[in-house]
């Protein structure tokens, strides 16, 4: 299985921050990444696909690149309803991982 | 709007089984690929089983294969996951996801509310 890997595991941001998040797959994978967007209680919801397609409806704070082994989700001028769990997903195979999650938080 | 509602999660003992399924509003699910992906209580994502559109190519993750079937009736607009032998580690929220093709290879794109499951005596 690919294995991605995400860092950092939790993160600390105030309003208006830029922020970061790394993914890494443990083998090639082209473009074939999507991102997500979790908050509690409540199911993921995509933000951006084959790596930094932001899908419809997605502000354009946020933006995604990378291709191969090592990824990028940026979110521009976080906003409070930015603070949320987000994941890195692999769909180069059927046998889909994700990454363990990234936890942004109120600083 | 288009919605995905799985339903069939609950309290099961250990070794039991249970039959997840997904029902689809706004959209023809026999049009789309579909996915189970489940998420323990705290902990991150992991993909279950993926169904083709027509029900023909069907893949398991190495932690469910040989316990757990999917299935679909396109002509209902259902998907199921039928859960046989179940372990403490299979409690989860079990969602149903969306395939949407583009460029070449499906993606998850539009994910359930998901149901959840606990296995537990």
């Amino acid at each position: 299985d690919i294995q991605m890997t995400q860092s950092p595991s939790t993160l600390s941001a105030s309003v208006g921050d830029r922020v970061t998040i790394t993914c890494r797959a443990s083998q090639s994978i082209s473009d074939w990444l999507a991102w997500y967007q979790q908050k509690p209680g409540k199911p993921p919801k995509l933000l951006i696909y084959k790596a930094s397609t932001l899908e419809s409806g997605v502000p354009s704070r946020f933006s995604g690149s990378g291709s191969g082994t090592e990824f990028t989700l940026t979110i521009n001028s976080l906003q409070p309803d930015d603070f949320a769990t987000y994941y890195c997903h692999q769909y180069d195979t059927y046998y889909r991982t994700f990454g363990q999650g990234t936890k942004v938080e109120i600083q | 709007e288009v919605q995905l509602v799985e339903s069939g999660g609950g309290l099961v003992q250990p070794g039991g089984s249970l039959r997840l399924s997904c029902s689809a509003s706004g959209l023809t699910l026999g049009g789309f690929e579909m996915n189970w992906v489940r998420q323990a209580p705290g902990k991150g994502l992991e993909w279950v089983s993926y169904i083709s559109s027509s029900g023909s190519t069907i893949y398991y993750a190495d932690s469910v294969r040989g316990r757990f079937t999917i299935s679909r009736d396109n002509a209902q607009n259902l998907l199921y996951l039928q859960m046989n032998s179940l372990r403490a580690e299979d409690t989860a929220v079990y969602y149903c996801v969306r395939l949407r093709m583009y460029s070449g290879l499906p993606f998850d794109d539009f994910w359930g509310q998901g149901t959840l499951v606990t296995v537990s005596s």
